[in-house]
């Protein structure tokens, strides 16, 4: 089946204005994931669901960050009021398990969302 | 805390030769460790995972990596690299409540 899409791919937005990704998980999968990964570096976790019930905000990094997923399939992140510092990949993983299962369950990454803030 | 260390952020090895990419862990509970695999403009793609099972672990490509808990380390190896290998290279360890830790990444180079 179809993997984890991401959309827009690509995103530039002048500083102050607001902007909102999407995230289409694998179809069935429970858990869902946001991170962020800076050029050169890492991802790090944002936020994940379990379904519709955000379970973790605890790597946003601001209020301006603000993630939902309403039915518990698309997810979107959006944030407020963008800054320069916000420009990094934004990257959504899906899994089929529920957190806190078996713990061995695979997360399967989209193409993430290249955001330039100007 | 929970932690994941890349040595080496760029790593070149000649076409057939051995690749090594280096990765340690610190973690308070016994760890579940992934590497995964970036291609330009591309999403992070599953090589291996380990999960307690066995410790030396077969993943796609030709990969493998042995976990060794005396030396908290994860490396990740194939014996003969191929040019299509080139891309960055994130050891990950998944910590309370199943979200990735990585590391700072290893892009490799392959040379013809």
């Amino acid at each position: 089946g179809a993997g984890v899409s991401q959309s827009p791919r690509y995103k530039v937005a002048k500083r102050g204005q607001d902007v909102a990704l999407r995230c289409d998980p694998i179809s069935g999968h429970v858990s869902l994931f946001w991170y962020q990964q800076a050029l050169g570096q890492g991802p790090e976790f944002l936020t994940y669901f379990q379904n519709e019930a955000q379970l973790d905000k605890s790597g946003l990094p601001s209020d301006r960050f603000f993630a939902e997923r309403p039915e518990g399939s698309v997810s979107t992140l959006k944030i407020q009021r963008t800054q320069q510092e916000d420009s990094a990949v934004y990257l959504c993983a899906s899994s089929l398990a529920v957190v806190g299962g078996s713990g061995t369950d695979t997360q399967y990454f989209g193409p993430g969302t290249r955001l330039t803030v100007l | 805390a929970q932690s994941v260390t890349q040595l080496g952020s760029h790593v070149s090895v000649s076409e057939g030769a051995l690749v090594l990419l280096r990765c340690n862990y610190s973690s308070s509970v016994p760890p579940y460790l992934f590497w995964y695999v970036q291609y330009p403009n591309q999403g992070l793609q599953l090589l291996l995972k380990y999960t307690s099972a066995a410790t030396l672990v077969k993943g796609i490509n030709g990969f493998e990596a042995e976990f060794k808990k005396s030396e908290t380390s994860f490396h990740l190896t194939k014996p003969s690299a191929h040019m299509s290998d080139a891309a960055e290279y994130f050891c990950a360890l998944k910590s309370s409540g199943d979200k990735l830790t990585f590391g700072t990444g290893t892009r490799l180079a392959v040379r013809p």
